[in-house]
């Protein structure tokens, strides 16, 4: 049973720039969130996907900010035009259907925008 | 906003102490609670969950949850340095969504 899989797992990018990253769910997982967090706090809610549609998202979040789920599997977070206050560590988790919904974390992928 | 709240410590204790840890909530039709650990430059990593009122215990951990005080807390038994992170609360959002949305989290030192 392999874990949830991120990638990169860091990612160096000049501001304006375009930058994707990849989440790979644990594979019976129908739910999938991502997650950003800065230093000294928690993780803030990005989105959340189940199965392949996007149920939810943050008002937070900026139209820079687009994420996908195609048939329900891996999911793509893409960040358009970076600005460096986009700087953070960004997480994706996934959890099974049902009422037990423990949601288990990727490693992340820290992204610097310079 | 639903929100959950932490504080953020450091809260320092003696190997072998107990170590208490509190978290409380806004979302009154919550039923899922989480306890994550995160060490410095990690993702955060799933230690306990609660579903109902009362104490849960795992190992050296224990969860314990009020839903009527909207209050959750983890005790950790004879602390041990590797204990050392940053305890994340989770709770789990009502209306079927369970999205968990977390604290900021509480920094935790043990001193040998």
């Amino acid at each position: 049973d392999t874990g949830v899989s991120q990638d990169p797992r860091h990612k160096i990018t000049k501001r304006g720039q375009n930058v994707t990253f990849r989440c790979d769910p644990i594979s019976e997982h129908n739910r999938l969130y991502w997650y950003r967090q800065t230093l000294g706090q928690g993780p803030e809610f990005l989105t959340y996907f189940q199965n392949e549609a996007q149920l939810e998202k943050s008002r937070l979040l900026s139209d820079r900010f687009s994420a996908e789920r195609p048939k329900g599997s891996f999911s793509t977070l893409e960040i358009q035009r970076t600005e460096q206050g986009d700087s953070a560590m960004y997480l994706c988790a996934s959890s099974s259907r049902g009422e037990t919904t423990e949601a288990f974390f990727g490693q992340g992928t820290r992204l610097t925008v310079v | 906003q639903k929100e959950v709240e932490q504080n953020s410590g450091p809260l320092s204790v003696p190997e072998g102490a107990i170590a208490s840890l509190n978290c409380t909530y806004s979302d009154r039709g919550s039923q899922s609670f989480f306890w994550y650990r995160q060490y410095s430059g990690k993702s955060p990593e799933l230690i306990m969950s609660i579903y109902s009122n009362g104490d849960k215990e795992d190992g050296r951990f224990t969860a314990q949850l009020n839903k009527a005080s909207q209050y959750v807390s983890l005790l950790i038994r004879d602390s041990q340095p590797s204990d050392s992170a940053t305890y994340l609360c989770a709770v789990g959002a009502s209306g079927g969504s369970y999205i968990p949305t977390f604290g900021r989290g509480t920094s935790l030192i043990v001193h040998p």
